[in-house]
């Protein structure tokens, strides 16, 4: 089983729409959650941390649920800049970053 | 700003060459990775180095080593390229205070095996 999972997509929404991405991870023990964006040909950028009593900036607002092993992503209104693949991360120690294989978002106008 | 800098962006190297990949980072992190990123897989950790001289093997460490002689540069070797290991590479790097801090990436080098 991979140790972090998610579904590749691509979600194609209309602007304006509310989309959720959810990840599942493997390792209880893990201690950090981000999401981290990747436009296409780019590298990785933080987008937000992860928190245990969720956390919002703006539209994205994140949500871990430890029991049941997952975080999500959930975005408001979607814009056209939205557009772009969406990777889970954790880490399993202090010092290593785990990613998923990434969610991607295409919005329409 | 925080910069990771990857010394070539696209790369042609032939099978049984040996390949360096070279990572520099300015902001003084003890944490530098190196990932490659294949369609459908994601990133892979193949090393990481936690501080000068030290390293710990990722999920797919096979066909590479690494090299930390200096705290802002971080190599990856690969010993004798394969065609296999045609790939996008991505070095990162990251300070190691608290639980909740970010890494920053470099643009990442395209390498061709041919």
């Amino acid at each position: 089983r991979k140790e972090v999972e998610q579904d590749p997509g691509p979600f194609n929404v209309p602007e304006g729409a509310t989309v959720a991405f959810n990840c599942t991870y493997s390792n209880s023990a893990s201690q950090s959650f981000f999401w981290y964006r990747q436009d296409c040909r780019k590298e990785p950028k933080l987008l937000m941390s992860v928190y245990s009593s969720g956390n919002e900036d703006g539209r994205f607002t994140a949500q871990l649920n430890r029991a049941s092993q997952y975080i999500s992503l959930l975005i408001r209104d979607s814009k056209l800049s939205d557009s772009a693949t969406y990777l889970c991360v954790l880490t399993p120690g202090y010092n290593k970053l785990i990613f998923g294989a990434g969610t991607r978002l295409a919005v329409h106008p | 700003d925080v910069k990771v800098t990857q010394s070539s962006r696209y790369l042609v190297k032939r099978t049984g060459e040996k390949v360096f990949l070279e990572c520099v980072q300015d902001m003084d992190h003890e944490n530098m990775f190196w990932y490659r990123q294949d369609p459908g897989l994601g990133l892979r950790l193949i090393y990481f180095s936690y501080d000068v001289k030290m390293k710990e093997k990722g999920d797919i460490p096979e066909g590479y080593s690494v090299s930390r002689e200096k705290k802002e540069r971080f190599s990856l070797i690969l010993e004798s390229a394969s065609t296999n290991q045609t790939s996008m590479y991505l070095c990162a790097s990251r300070p190691p205070t608290g639980r909740n801090t970010e890494a920053f990436f470099g643009q990442g080098t395209r390498l061709t095996v041919v």
